[in-house]
């Protein structure tokens, strides 16, 4: 079984604060993709990661995947209480199934003005 | 604007009556997914078409059916809900089903049972 974790579980902090979010695996992805999700809403497609080492940049957001290809980071600069929500992160394998994301079980976000 | 449409967003039913939810995609996708989230849980996958070919998860329980009557559109069918089936249910597409596709979430349809 491929399991992601993610860490922490739950982060709230103050608006301008700087924050990273993890998740890691003991397993090798074809990629990797991060969503964040907001109540009562389905998860929304943040970026998309494939090569390992790959740094993408999406505003403040700032993502990366390991060399390794088993993990990955998002790092939030200035957090601003609209980036509260549910991070996800979801890996997809090569092979048989393909098809199936892994999801981690996220990290909760809260950004207090 | 919106690429995957989920209707309706809330649904509510008896316990025991069936209950269909729909999802529609302008993506063209191949790929179409049916998930199920619990409060505080990752999605969990139900089952997924690669076009007119259904795939079922090995534990995804008899009770939930899904049809898929052309590209566009996919159904999820919960022929006796129980108690336990109250969850967001989530559609997803992706163009094909490769290890480096990305998949394209609806906003979802919550599920109260009664």
């Amino acid at each position: 079984t491929q399991l992601l974790e993610q860490s922490p579980q739950f982060l709230s902090i103050q608006e301008g604060e700087n924050l990273t979010v993890y998740c890691n695996s003991s397993s090798v992805f074809s990629s990797l993709q991060w969503y964040r999700q907001e109540p009562g809403e389905g998860p929304v497609l943040l970026v998309t990661v494939v090569t390992g080492g790959e740094v993408k940049k999406l505003k403040r957001l700032t993502f990366q995947f390991g060399d390794a290809r088993k993990d990955s980071s998002l790092h939030i600069t200035a957090a601003q209480p609209g980036d509260t929500g549910l991070y996800l992160c979801a890996g997809a394998k090569s092979g048989g199934s393909n098809y199936k994301l892994t999801f981690g079980k996220g990290t909760l976000l809260t950004v207090n003005p | 604007d919106a690429m995957v449409i989920q209707n309706p967003r809330y649904q509510v039913t008896q316990f025991g009556k069936p209950v269909t939810l729909s999802c529609s995609q302008t993506l063209n996708h191949n790929v179409m997914y049916w998930y199920q989230q619990k409060s505080s849980q990752a999605p969990k996958l139900l089952f997924h078409y690669y076009d007119k070919d259904f795939n079922n998860e090995a534990d995804t329980p008899d009770n939930f059916q899904s049809r898929r009557p052309n590209t566009s559109f996919c159904f999820l069918d919960i022929r006796s809900p129980g108690l336990g089936d109250a969850a967001m249910y989530l559609c997803a597409t992706s163009r094909n089903s490769g290890g480096r596709e990305t998949q394209y979430f609806g906003p979802g349809t919550r599920l109260l049972v009664l």
